[in-house]
């Protein structure tokens, strides 16, 4: 159980232009997920906490008008880069939990890279 | 950001033997922690975790010791298998205000078992 699907799992698209990733809950309802950055040999890093029916929470440093996050239901939320740039190419990773409390459990990741 | 890593450090064991890999954490009211595993290309996969009131716990092959005086978590791997290679990141719950919570991830280390 509690398996976090992502798609697409790697997008390659030119710069200027604009992304949408998914995440979906499969088998659980998501109230709370997260949307994580990771660039090569690094961490993960905490990008924005997306919370269904309202705005998203940015961490410090994460553009919101280029990092637009939708949570419309308990079992999926987007994560669109917008006017995307090279600088923007990394490894987008999000995840959810069952319950608060409970540990978060992650999609397999979108690499994107922008040309 | 928070938990920002360089690059990642690396352990080098023998198959069978057993691996140790460490983390500091920064957070002294964090309470919750969990051990993820990632393999290349992939999301993060929970292992273990363990609660503050805890200073031990053991799964199938793995251990987890805390030490919240000097915020140090450890991971034990009991015979060590090629399977076992990965990159493993300490995690973090730090809690937020609204009964909300974040999962912030340490530096990582790539744990490299050999034949």
């Amino acid at each position: 159980g509690a398996v976090v699907s992502q798609h697409p799992s790697r997008v390659i698209c030119k710069s200027g232009t604009s992304v949408k990733i998914e995440c979906r809950s499969l088998d659980f309802q998501a109230t709370t997920m997260f949307w994580y950055r990771q660039f090569p040999k690094q961490s993960l890093m905490l990008m924005a906490t997306s919370n269904e029916g309202s705005k998203a929470t940015y961490e410090q440093g994460v553009e919101k008008d280029k990092f637009l996050i939708n949570h419309a239901s308990l079992t999926l939320s987007t994560l669109t880069v917008t006017s995307a740039h090279p600088e923007d190419s990394s490894f987008y990773i999000c995840s959810a939990r069952v319950q608060a409390g409970s540990p978060l459990h992650f999609g397999n990741g979108t690499r994107l890279t922008v040309t | 950001g928070e938990s920002v890593g360089l690059h990642l450090p690396t352990l080098s064991v023998q198959e069978g033997d057993n691996s140790i890999i460490n983390c500091a954490y920064s957070n002294s009211a964090s309470d919750y922690f969990i051990w993820y595993k990632q393999e290349s290309g992939k999301g993060p996969q929970f292992i273990i975790d363990i609660r503050s009131n805890m200073d031990k716990r053991q799964g199938q092959r793995v251990t987890v010791l805390l030490n919240k005086t000097v915020k140090h978590l450890s991971l034990q791997i009991a015979a060590t298998q090629p399977g076992d290679s990965a990159v493993y990141f300490c995690a973090e719950t730090i809690r937020l205000r609204g009964g909300y919570n974040k999962l912030i991830f340490g530096a990582g280390t790539r744990l490299a078992v050999h034949p």
